[in-house]
């Protein structure tokens, strides 16, 4: 009964260094998506994935973050060349089919 | 543009008052409507939805109301205690094949005294 485990839970680096985030969903769920949470704001959708396929990837700010589910489990947010306004909680959630999101309790990304 | 707006930035109740976070949609497409509570330093948790075709749903406390005309709707809690002292996001989904990508507000962020 574990619920989505995200790893790391902080991770500080250095400007133009590259980033991996990684996401494990509840078993079962279908569909994964990440989220990116800024002080102060509410979750901004940045990708989706169907099973393995990124079903709608239009929340991606720009080519220098890429997320990968090779095998419909466990996801990948890479993100490269890190900007300092990279800096936020890294959200991940999973569903089935009711609509609900089940989220993580966030990876935080600090850029120096 | 998919957006959904949400009021106020913050609210302070006192305990056993009622709590009330209001919301607003543009796109007509969206078809569920959930509620999110967050405390700190962990994810947003779902607290209750509604669809379109329902113009109120009530769980204990909490309530939403919704008006599809106007593409309104807010949240109610009812005899608001302190530990209901977190931030709330009103969101939108729009159903594609077989997930839900759903847009959130900013966040109201509730204290309420005791």
């Amino acid at each position: 009964g574990a619920g989505v485990s995200q790893t790391p839970s902080n991770k500080v680096t250095e400007k133009g260094k590259y980033v991996e985030l990684r996401c494990d969903p509840i078993s079962g769920h279908t569909a994964l998506y990440w989220y990116r949470q800024s002080l102060g704001q509410g979750p901004e959708f940045l990708i989706y994935f169907q099973g393995t396929g990124a079903a709608d990837d239009s929340g991606l700010p720009n080519d220098r973050f890429f997320a990968v589910r090779p095998e419909g489990s466990v996801s990948t947010l890479k993100i490269q060349r890190t900007e300092r306004g990279d800096s936020a909680v890294y959200l991940c959630a999973s569903s089935f089919y009711t609509g609900e999101l089940f989220f993580g309790e966030g990876s935080r990304l600090t850029v120096l | 543009q998919q957006q959904v707006k949400q009021s106020p930035q913050s609210l302070i109740v006192q305990k056993g008052g009622i709590s009330i976070i209001n919301c607003a949609y543009e796109n007509t497409a969206f078809d569920y409507f959930p509620w999110y509570q967050q405390f700190p330093g962990k994810g947003p948790a779902l607290l209750i939805a509604i669809r379109p075709d329902v113009s109120e749903k009530k769980e204990g406390r909490f309530t939403i109301s919704f008006n599809k005309s106007a593409k309104q709707f807010s949240l109610h809690i009812m005899d608001s205690q302190p530990g209901d002292s977190a931030t709330y996001f009103c969101a939108a989904s729009l159903i594609n094949t077989g997930g839900f990508k759903t847009i959130f507000g900013a966040g109201t962020r509730l204290f309420v005294k005791a």
